[in-house]
């Protein structure tokens, strides 16, 4: 098993509807927790962190945490066409030293 | 803003070659992290250095070494080059602990012939 599992999609909305990406994690000691988009040949980019249980939001994206489900999401709200891409969930390794990736969600919006 | 710096961004090399691939960290950061991605793969961590020393490390091969210099960028050389060593290689940077997550560089795409 791997230490963070998402579902690989692909994750088809049309524009403007809401994206919901989910991602569990297998090391209860995690403390941090990532998301990251990556356009094909480009190197990730962070969008979002969180490390309370609970949601936090920053413009049209919510990420969501549960420590004890061990369960991360992220919602984008009015998906445009420019979100299109993998969106790989990190999370921060007990130590900090490393983060671990899951294998990314491709997300296509349709126009 | 300045980012992570990374040379060369294409790379060919032949099997059994050597290959070195450079990375300077965002300024202040003191933490870097070598990461390889397979076409259609997720990142894999390789290794990372904070303060100079090793702080830990991945799958990587034997045929990998790494260091990070008194300047805090770093170097990934990569020796008896194999054909399923083509990947890209990311380096990424940040403060210790990597609380805020970690930037990366544009990457370098190395393909061996």
């Amino acid at each position: 098993q791997k230490e963070v599992e998402q579902n690989s999609g692909p994750l088809s909305v049309p524009e403007g509807a809401i994206a919901s990406l989910n991602c569990t994690y297998s090391d209860r000691g995690s403390q941090s927790f990532f998301w990251y988009r990556q356009y094909s040949g480009k190197s990730p980019e962070l969008i979002m962190f969180i490390y309370s249980n609970g949601d936090k939001e920053d413009g049209r994206f919510t990420a969501q945490l549960n420590k004890a489900s061990q369960y991360v999401s992220l919602l984008i709200r009015d998906s445009q066409p420019s979100d299109s891409a993998t969106y790989l969930c990190a999370v921060n390794s007990q130590g900090g030293n490393k983060l671990v990736f899951g294998a990314g969600t491709i997300l296509r919006v349709k126009s | 803003a300045a980012g992570v710096i990374q040379s060369p961004r294409h790379l060919i090399k032949e099997k059994r070659e050597t290959a070195t691939l450079k990375c300077y960290p965002i300024p202040r950061h003191d933490t870097v992290y070598w990461y390889q991605q397979g076409p259609g793969q997720d990142p894999q961590f390789l290794i990372s250095f904070y303060e100079k020393m090793q702080s830990d490390k991945g799958s990587i091969p034997d045929r990998f070494s790494a260091q990070q210099f008194s300047d805090y960028h770093s170097e990934l050389n990569m020796s008896s080059l194999e054909l399923g060593d083509s990947a890209l290689y990311f380096c990424a940077s940040s403060l210790r602990g990597g609380d805020y997550g970690y930037t990366f560089g544009s990457g370098t795409r190395l393909t061996v012939v």
